[in-house]
């Protein structure tokens, strides 16, 4: 079992439309949790971090479930310029992050 | 600007070449990363630094592969001898230890293409 999993999609959706993604971990002992955007051919950019109550921004919402060892996130009114492949980050004790492949997010017109 | 910078930017190379990466991180940052990210994929770790000091290095990372950062500052990533295998995008990260956060920030990446 690898050690974070993403389903790649592609997630097509209209505009306006409510899509989620989810992202599982295997290290039980993880600590740290995070959302990261990638555009095609960019570099990975910070989306927000996710906290164990939860958090909200703007359009995006984050949670996370020890219990089940996932975490998730939510974005409301999609946006055409939300299209982009959304990359779930896992830190365990060490310093050392551990990157799922991706979500990829397609908003059509 | 005061982001992650990397160079070159674009790299082609006939196999058995040795290529050689820069990385300039935000200033302030004591931590810094190499990734390597192929298409679909995320970026697998490669190696850490915290000031001067290698403290993690992946098994990903063949003994063809060496890091170095001299002085705490900018780092160098070198590939001996490149393999088609090596093509791929080499992404820098730094960061800082701070309010109990450890953002990492990326530079642009240099896309590697071994022939």
């Amino acid at each position: 079992r690898k050690e974070v999993e993403q389903d790649p999609g592609p997630f097509n959706v209209p505009e306006g439309a409510t899509v989620a993604f989810n992202c599982t971990y295997s290290n039980s002992a993880s600590q740290s949790f995070f959302w990261y955007r990638q555009d095609c051919r960019k570099e990975p950019k910070l989306l927000m971090s996710v906290y164990s109550s939860g958090n909200e921004d703007g359009r995006f919402t984050a949670q996370l479930n020890r219990a089940s060892q996932y975490i998730s996130l939510l974005i409301r009114d999609s946006k055409l310029s939300d299209s982009a492949t959304y990359l779930c980050v896992v830190k365990g004790g060490s310093y050392i992050p551990t990157f799922g492949r991706g979500t990829s997010l397609i908003v059509h017109p | 600007d005061t982001g992650v910078s990397q160079n070159p930017r674009h790299k082609i190379t006939k196999r058995g070449q040795n290529v050689t990466f820069r990385c300039d991180p935000i200033s302030e940052h004591n931590r810094l990363y190499w990734y390597r990210q192929t298409l679909g994929q995320g970026p697998e770790f490669l190696t850490y630094f915290q000031n001067e000091a290698q403290l993690e290095k992946s098994r990903l990372l063949s003994d063809r592969f060496s890091a170095e950062r001299p002085k705490g500052s900018f780092s160098t990533l070198e590939i001996q001898r490149t393999e088609q295998g090596d093509s791929a995008m080499y992404l820098c990260a730094s960061s800082i230890r701070a309010a109990g956060t450890d953002t990492q920030y990326f530079g642009p990446g240099t896309r590697l293409t071994v022939l």
